[in-house]
This record gives C-alpha cells, structure tokens and sequence, in this order.
C-alpha cells in the first residue's frame, strides 16, 4: 500500500544549487500535482499534469520545471535554488472516480 | 480566477463545545473537499461533497454544502483533543482541474 511515495523526505540547499524531487504513485492515476506549503498561505499549486505527456502551470510555476515521466513518475527540478523556494513540497495524485487525492508524505526543504 | 477563503484561520475550544468552520469560494462550482493536516503530517481526505445539499458526516465532523451561496461548514460537535490538527477546504470546477485550497484553520481543542 505504497500510495504516493515522495523522495527525499528533506533537503539543504546552497543557494544557486539544482535539484530534483521524485514523486511515484502505484494507484494508475492519470492526474499528479506538485504543490509547496509555506506557513499562512495554504497548499499553492507548481504544476500539475492531466495525463502522461502533458504539464500545466499552476499558480506558482516559476523557478521550476516538471517531467512526466510516465503514468507513474512526476518530478519537480529545481534549476538555480533561492531562499524563498523554502517551503514543504507535496506530491499529490488523483482518483478521479473517487474524486479523492492523494498526498505524499512531503520533502521539507531549505535553501540557504 | 477562483479563490477559496476559510475562517477562521486559528480556533482554540475547549473539549466538548461545538463550533463550525466556514468555508467560501467565489465562483460557480458544486465540488468541495475537506482534508485533514496533522502537524509536520501530509493530508488525508475527511469529505467528498459533489451536490447542493451534500452532507457528510464522520464521527464529531459534519460537513455540508450549499452551492447557491458557495459556502461549505465543517462543524464539530463535542471536541476532543484528537481533533486538533489543520483543516482545509478545497474547491475544483471539474474533475479534470486542479484543487484550489483555502488557508487552512488551525484547531487546537484543549482541556
């Protein structure tokens, strides 16, 4: 019952260091999101992706980038890191028979 | 553009009150979801409302919602400490768009 497993769970960056966060979901969902949670704001979408080769921006999408990399694969890079990209990522899939989403556990990460 | 207003942001209660969280969205929509954030914990799914009327209930929560005047409540009745955690309401137009999530109410239930 693995659900949507996120690596890794935390991480120190320098700034101007690059990244990749792994996301992996075993329910064959089509739909995945990346969302960061920073205190006060709430959940702010990345990006998301409907279906297998297609990505959309959300509401927060610059300074990173996202690769779908197959039905099971969403991850999130992070090119060129600034302090204020710390924050808690959470991967996210979707049922979309239950209309119910999935969280992964969450990768904490600083920048320093 | 939809947004997703939720209040109040902090409650404190004491064991046994009843209270209810309100959440509002601004534009059409009959889909809202209510999640559940223990803290330094992911969420976990509470509620699946999809229809004018909804209601659901779990235990001490009942959730509800009205979609002609786009408000959802989420109320508690007899609180225990257990129910302390970050609650959020999320609102999408369909299926096939993302979740847009209201702040989060922080509920702390104290003896």
């Amino acid at each position: 019952n693995a659900g949507v497993t996120q690596t890794p769970k935390f991480q120190v960056l320098k700034t101007g260091q690059s990244m990749t966060l792994q996301c992996a979901q075993d329910m064959n969902h089509n739909s995945m999101y990346w969302y960061r949670q920073d205190p006060g704001m709430g959940l702010r979408l990345i990006y998301y992706s409907a279906s297998e080769g297609t990505t959309d921006k959300g509401e927060v999408p610059n300074g990173y980038n996202v690769s779908r990399l197959n039905k099971r694969e969403f991850s999130l890079r992070l090119e060129s890191a600034a302090p204020s990209q710390t924050s808690v990522y959470f991967c996210a899939s979707r049922d979309s028979n239950k209309n119910i989403q999935y969280f992964g556990a969450g990768t904490r990460l600083s920048v320093l | 553009e939809l947004k997703v207003e939720q209040n109040p942001l902090f409650l404190s209660m004491q064991e046994g009150k009843n209270y209810t969280i309100y959440c509002n969205y601004s534009t059409t929509s009959d889909r809202l979801y209510w999640y559940r954030q223990d803290p330094g914990k992911s969420l976990e799914s509470l509620f699946v409302l999809l229809s004018n009327g909804a209601v659901k209930q779990e235990g001490r929560l009942m959730a509800s919602l009205d979609t002609k005047a786009r408000l959802s409540t989420l109320h508690i009745t007899a609180a225990v400490h257990d129910l302390s955690a970050t609650y959020f309401c999320a609102v999408d137009k369909s299926g096939n768009t993302p979740l847009v999530f209201g702040k989060g109410t922080r509920l702390s239930v104290i003896a």
